[in-house]
């Protein structure tokens, strides 16, 4: 059974870059997509971006000047970088995995359990 | 695209039908998800292709619509269905609805 845990710092200084990693278990990083959702307190879920095994990506428009998304097959990681954080960058971040193909699209069907980010000085 | 959730609270008792309505800003295709998610949990996915059960959600639990209009239907409320629910769309990119949340 496929499992994701999130890792990185729960504090970022305003201005720099929140870094966060996502460990693939139980099964393989390759043939599936991987993404990155967040939510802020009391808010609703945001996709950030996907990358798939093979190494393209795709970002949200509202957030791709700054943001990262890579893989680390060898390791069965992927990460998220994000520049110039600010105070609206805090929430809970999310990686998650879907599979789709060219007339299915099967969801976000394996999540984390999230790591809470802070944006403060 | 945007989706659009309706309506933002929704009230009702155990043994109650919950009808969660998700509209999409254009027109889409049928690549449309929802999720529960319950305080502290990441969100869960309940439906994908728009009327798919994922694996291990219960029949009481169905999703219908096409075009611009899609509905997650939750027949006869178990007390662990109160929570909050989300629809989701992959077009070019992936978005989610601003989310339902069903109470007692």
């Amino acid at each position: 059974q496929v499992q994701l845990q999130e890792s990185g710092p729960g504090l970022v200084k305003p201005s720099e870059t929140l870094s966060l990693t996502c460990t693939v278990s139980g099964g393989s990083i390759n043939s599936y997509y991987w993404n990155w959702v967040r939510q802020s307190p009391g808010k609703g879920l945001e996709w950030i971006g996907y990358i798939y095994y093979s190494g393209t990506t795709n970002y949200n428009p509202s957030l791709e000047s700054r943001v990262t998304i890579s893989l680390d097959a060898s390791k069965n990681q992927f990460a998220l970088q994000l520049t110039s954080v600010t105070a609206a960058d805090t929430a809970r971040y999310y990686c998650a995995r879907h599979v789709e193909g060219v007339q299915y699209f099967y969801g976000l069907d394996v999540w984390g359990q999230g790591t809470t980010v802070t944006v403060s000085s | 695209i945007v989706l659009t959730q309706s309506p933002a609270t929704l009230s009702l008792s155990p043994g109650g039908t919950a009808t969660l309505s998700c509209r999409a800003s254009l027109t889409v295709s049928g690549y449309l998800a929802w999720y529960q998610q319950k305080p502290g949990q990441p969100p869960r996915l309940l439906i994908y292709d728009t009327s798919n059960r994922a694996t291990g959600i219960p029949a009481r639990f169905s999703g219908s619509g096409s075009g611009k209009d899609f509905t997650l239907t939750i027949s006869s409320l178990e007390p662990e269905d109160f929570a909050v629910y989300y629809c989701q769309h992959r077009s070019r990119w992936l978005t989610f609805g601003g989310g339902t949340k069903v109470e007692i």
